[in-house]
């Protein structure tokens, strides 16, 4: 298994509050990224990273922030949680090549009530 | 706009009944195809990379193959711990960076 672990795996918040997702690997892979996944959509990509402060936006990022400070480690921020924003979350990895597959973590279950 | 349909949406099987799973994509430039794993509660799990029409990846009792304008993945003889959500994804090249754009998967019961 690839080494990626997400945390927190579970969270509840309220409108209104900043939440921060954490990505760590131990695999020293140059991209990562995340993305959202929900019922009757595909993986969809939030923002990604090609290197240590090199981020981009992916095709659904408004209300989303990313940072990369480590290699190994990648947050979401959502600085304001919306309702719209509940999902499964999920951060991926790949290696020096961008063409090389992507390895994805178990994900974070967020609910915004 | 770029696009991955899967169908079925959900398909059940008897075990040992072999079935096909369809990927068709519309794509620009496309940079190879991925079918993953998921199940319930995890993250996708790598299964094989496509790269060119004709050809073909085998692991176990799946099989990957590739056309110009679809990907199948042929279950042979499938087990019940074969049950999982599996989804495709094509990796295209597009403003200047390169994306995975990811089917809504199909989800595969196989019943003892």
């Amino acid at each position: 298994d690839a080494g990626i672990t997400q945390s927190p795996r579970h969270k509840v918040t309220e409108t209104g509050t900043p939440v921060t997702l954490r990505c760590h690997q131990t695999e020293n892979h140059r991209y990562m990224y995340w993305y959202r996944q929900d019922p009757g959509h595909g993986l969809r990509l939030i923002h990604y990273s090609y290197g240590v402060k090199d981020t981009d936006k992916g095709e659904v990022s408004d209300g989303y922030s990313v940072s990369r400070s480590k290699t190994e480690d990648f947050l979401l921020t959502l600085e304001s949680a919306t309702s719209s924003q509940t999902s499964v979350y999920f951060c991926a990895i790949s290696g020096l090549r961008s063409n090389q597959p992507q390895h994805f973590g178990d994900g974070t279950r967020l609910s915004i009530l | 706009e770029d696009q991955v349909t899967q169908s079925p949406e959900a398909l059940r099987l008897q075990e040992g009944e072999s079935s096909s799973l369809n990927c068709s994509y519309t794509v620009s430039g496309l940079r190879g195809l991925f079918w993953y794993r998921q199940d319930p509660g995890k993250g996708p799990e790598f299964l094989f990379t496509l790269y060119s029409a004709g050809e073909e990846k085998e692991k176990e009792r799946l099989k990957a193959t590739l056309t110009k304008k679809e990907s199948f993945l042929h279950i042979t003889a499938p087990k019940p711990e074969d049950s999982a959500t599996y989804l495709c994804a094509v990796r295209t090249y597009q403003g200047g960076s390169e994306k995975l754009v990811f089917g809504k998967g199909t989800k595969l019961t196989v019943n003892p």
